[in-house]
């Protein structure tokens, strides 16, 4: 069974552009996740969604943001890019919302994004 | 406000020694831990969980102690092998809400 796969893997983009991010859940996963991992920040919640529908949403500014598709895939989008949001974006698929009761995130690879 | 921390930003053991990672909470509402491994270039994987309802699990060389008086719980790794040298994230979880992570901390064990 493939993983989750995140591309692209390496991104460098400018102050002012704007980036996609995409993540494909592993297979029968409904629940995507997205967070931002920074040395001195950690691991960030960005957002989550399940069934096309975002069911959380972390405290980022409005730059940020994402959608999920009808076959689970997800998609973050930010705009305006700015130097702070340099940073490893990490996407994890899990069978529904949460993680209690043994519904375990898969976590992918993460885009590391590079804004100069 | 951070709500799950981390307060050693690494540890240094030998092997076959006792790995003992800390983690610390202020929401009384989180109803499960969790902790997660991170390899350089790798997504963060799932070691192992807690419940809030309990106070220990143990699965192999590793077990999470919750201590919900004190809002803290650690992770044990006994015997510590190189290759559990990793970044080892805490993790706590409120039904309806998002997984909170702390920031981390860096084992390093030598041999």
């Amino acid at each position: 069974k493939a993983g989750v796969t995140q591309t692209p893997r390496y991104l460098i983009k400018t102050r002012g552009q704007q980036v996609t991010l995409s993540c494909s859940p592993i297979s029968g996963h409904r629940s995507v996740s997205w967070y931002q991992q920074t040395p001195g920040q950690g691991l960030q919640f960005l957002f989550e969604y399940f069934s096309e529908t975002q069911r959380n949403k972390g405290n980022f500014p409005g730059r940020f943001s994402g959608r999920q598709f009808s076959n689970s895939r997800s998609e973050m989008n930010v705009s305006t890019l700015e130097l702070g949001d340099s940073a490893l974006y990490l996407c994890a698929s899990s069978l529904a919302p949460g993680v209690a009761g043994g519904n375990e995130q898969f976590f992918g690879p993460g885009t590391r994004l590079t804004v100069l | 406000d951070q709500q799950v921390k981390q307060n050693s930003p690494s540890l240094s053991v030998q092997e076959g020694r006792i790995s003992i990672l800390n983690c610390d909470y202020t929401n009384s509402m989180f109803d499960y831990f969790l902790w997660y491994k991170k390899y350089p270039a790798e997504g963060p994987t799932f070691l192992i969980s807690i419940s809030s309802i309990k106070d220990k699990n143990e699965d192999g060389r590793f077990t999470v102690f919750l201590n919900k008086s004190a809002k803290h719980l650690s992770l044990h790794i006994v015997p510590s092998q190189p290759g559990d040298s990793a970044v080892y994230f805490c993790a706590a979880y409120q039904a309806g809400t998002a997984l909170i992570f702390g920031k981390g901390t860096t084992l390093s064990v030598s041999s």
